[in-house]
């Protein structure tokens, strides 16, 4: 069954610091992986996507995700925290289908 | 960029009243459009995809009877749930995607609306 494992529910780090959210997935096919951040009460926004081909992709915000295929994992990562990126992390997989599932999310808080 | 809008941000309603909610794709067409329940502190469940000119798929155990999608032009798919009972109150966002990327589809999402059933 396809599904998304993100084993972090909360994580704190602070301002500054690094970060690494991780994902796992699993997918029968050539998996599309996604991390989208949603804000209190509000939509989603798509960070980065892997679709194929370099396997470390960069997003918006200062923010990358690698794909490792024998580890089944696309991790994000952001090498200095700001407390604006305080939020909720959803990482996502689709395939043929196009329907996406959900990770049940992390929420990122930053201290000062 | 590509921008989703849904109105209302948010309703409250009397149980028993059907509450429609549009979701909008502002600067492209969307063929397909896609409807998504978020519990409080948890994750979005797809509820069906909706295809513009066809009947909506329903995702396994939701109610076409009580969640009516209709997505009758290229930039508009509306969600009405019918007959709404405290239960139904939830975090709605709809998605849409653009036909026109060359690369297998991004969803872009709506702000969400908030439904809270009295």
């Amino acid at each position: 069954a396809q599904s998304v494992t993100q084993p972090d529910i909360h994580i704190t780090v602070s301002e500054g610091a690094s970060l690494e959210l991780r994902c796992n997935y699993s997918y029968g096919a050539t998996p599309y992986l996604f991390w989208y951040v949603q804000s209190p009460g509000q939509g989603l926004q798509l960070l980065l996507k892997y679709f194929s081909g370099d396997t470390l992709v960069q997003g918006i915000k200062g923010f990358e995700a690698e794909f490792k295929r024998s580890q089944s994992s696309f991790n994000l990562r952001k090498p200095s925290v700001h407390w604006s990126d305080a939020a909720e992390y959803f990482c996502a997989v689709s395939g043929a289908t196009n329907k996406l599932i959900f990770g049940t999310g992390t929420l990122l808080a930053v201290q000062p | 960029g590509a921008v989703v809008s849904q109105h209302p941000s948010r309703v409250i309603c009397k149980s028993g009243t059907s509450v429609k909610i549009e979701c909008r794709s502002l600067d492209f067409q969307a063929t397909t459009m896609f409807w998504y329940r978020q519990f409080p502190k948890q994750s979005l469940m797809l509820m069906a995809t909706s295809n513009e000119g066809s009947k909506a798929t329903y995702e396994q155990g939701v109610e076409k009877d009580k969640f009516l999608i209709n997505h009758a032009s290229l930039t508009l798919s509306t969600l009405t749930v019918a007959s709404a009972h405290p239960e139904d109150s939830s975090f709605y966002i709809c998605s849409a995607r653009d036909p026109g990327l060359a690369v297998q589809e991004t969803q872009y999402f709506g702000p969400g609306t908030r439904l809270l059933v009295l």
